[in-house]
C-alpha cells in the first residue's frame, strides 16, 4: 500500500542530543512537509521542500534541519538548539507544491526530551 | 499573515446530537479552505475541501460551506457517532503559497 512511514513512533533524548527522525513515501510525490503539533496550538510548519535538492524553513524552522537528497526521503534533524523540542512531528506529502491542499500525513512521531 | 481560527474545544455531545465547527479565516487572496481530522494516535486525513466560494464539500455525512462574505467554513454533521471523536482542524491554502495554514483544532468527544 502507498503512504507515508513515520519512524520512531515514539523518541526519547536527553537535553544536548541531536536527534533524526525519518519520513519516507512511496506515493511518488514531489512535495515534502514537516510539522509539529503542541497542545492547543495546532499545526505549525517546520520545513518544506517541493523537488529533490531542494526545501525552505517554514514558520519555526530555527533549531531544525532537513535534507531532501532522495524524492522518497525527508529526514528532520533536531538540533540541540532546539530550545523545546518536546513534541509530536507530522510529516506529510502532497503531489505537487501548488496542490499544498489534498496533504497526506504520515502517524507522526513523538519525541519527548528528557 | 494568513490565519485560520477555530472554536476552542473540547466538545463534548452526545451520539445524535447535532455538531457545529466554528471556522473563520483571513487571507489576503481567494484561498481553497479544507477540514482535516485526527483521530487518536494518528496522523491526519483529509476530510473535506472547498476551492471557491459557495463551493461546499462533504464526505461521511460532515458538510462545510464556504462564505466568503463571512469568511467562515464551518463544520456541520447531523447526527454524530461515537467514531467521530477525533481532533477536527480547519485549514487554508492560497494559490501558490505552497503550504497550508492550520487552526488550532478542536477535541470532538462524542458519548454514547
Amino acid at each position: 500500500d502507498g503512504g507515508i512511514t513515520q519512524s520512531p513512533k515514539y523518541l526519547f533524548r536527553k537535553e544536548g542530543q541531536n536527534v533524526t527522525l525519518s519520513c519516507e513515501q512511496n506515493l511518488n510525490h514531489d512535495a515534502m512537509y514537516w510539522y509539529r503539533q503542541d497542545p492547543g496550538q495546532g499545526l505549525r510548519l517546520i520545513y518544506y521542500s517541493q523537488i529533490v535538492n531542494d526545501f525552505q524553513k517554514g514558520d519555526i524552522a530555527e533549531g531544525y534541519s532537513v535534507s531532501r537528497e532522495k524524492k522518497e526521503s525527508f529526514p528532520l534533524t533536531v538540533t540541540s538548539a532546539q530550545k523545546n523540542p518536546t513534541a509530536f512531528y507530522l510529516c506529510a506529502s502532497s503531489i505537487d507544491g501548488d496542490n499544498t491542499g489534498e496533504l497526506f500525513f504520515g502517524e507522526g512521531s513523538r519525541l519527548t526530551v528528557l | 499573515g494568513d490565519s485560520v481560527t477555530q472554536m476552542e474545544g473540547p466538545v463534548t455531545l452526545s451520539e445524535e446530537a447535532f455538531l457545529t465547527i466554528n471556522c473563520t479565516y483571513t487571507a489576503t487572496g481567494y484561498p481553497s479552505l479544507f477540514w482535516y481530522v485526527q483521530y487518536p494516535g494518528e496522523g491526519l486525513q483529509l476530510l473535506l475541501k472547498a476551492t471557491k466560494a459557495d463551493d461546499k464539500g462533504s464526505n461521511k455525512g460532515f458538510e462545510a460551506t464556504y462564505r466568503k462574505e463571512t469568511t467562515s467554513f464551518h463544520l456541520e454533521k447531523g447526527s454524530v457517532q461515537v467514531s467521530d471523536s477525533a481532533v477536527y482542524f480547519c485549514a487554508l491554502s492560497e494559490k501558490g503559497a505552497q503550504k497550508l495554514v492550520f487552526g488550532q483544532g478542536t477535541r470532538l468527544t462524542i458519548n454514547p
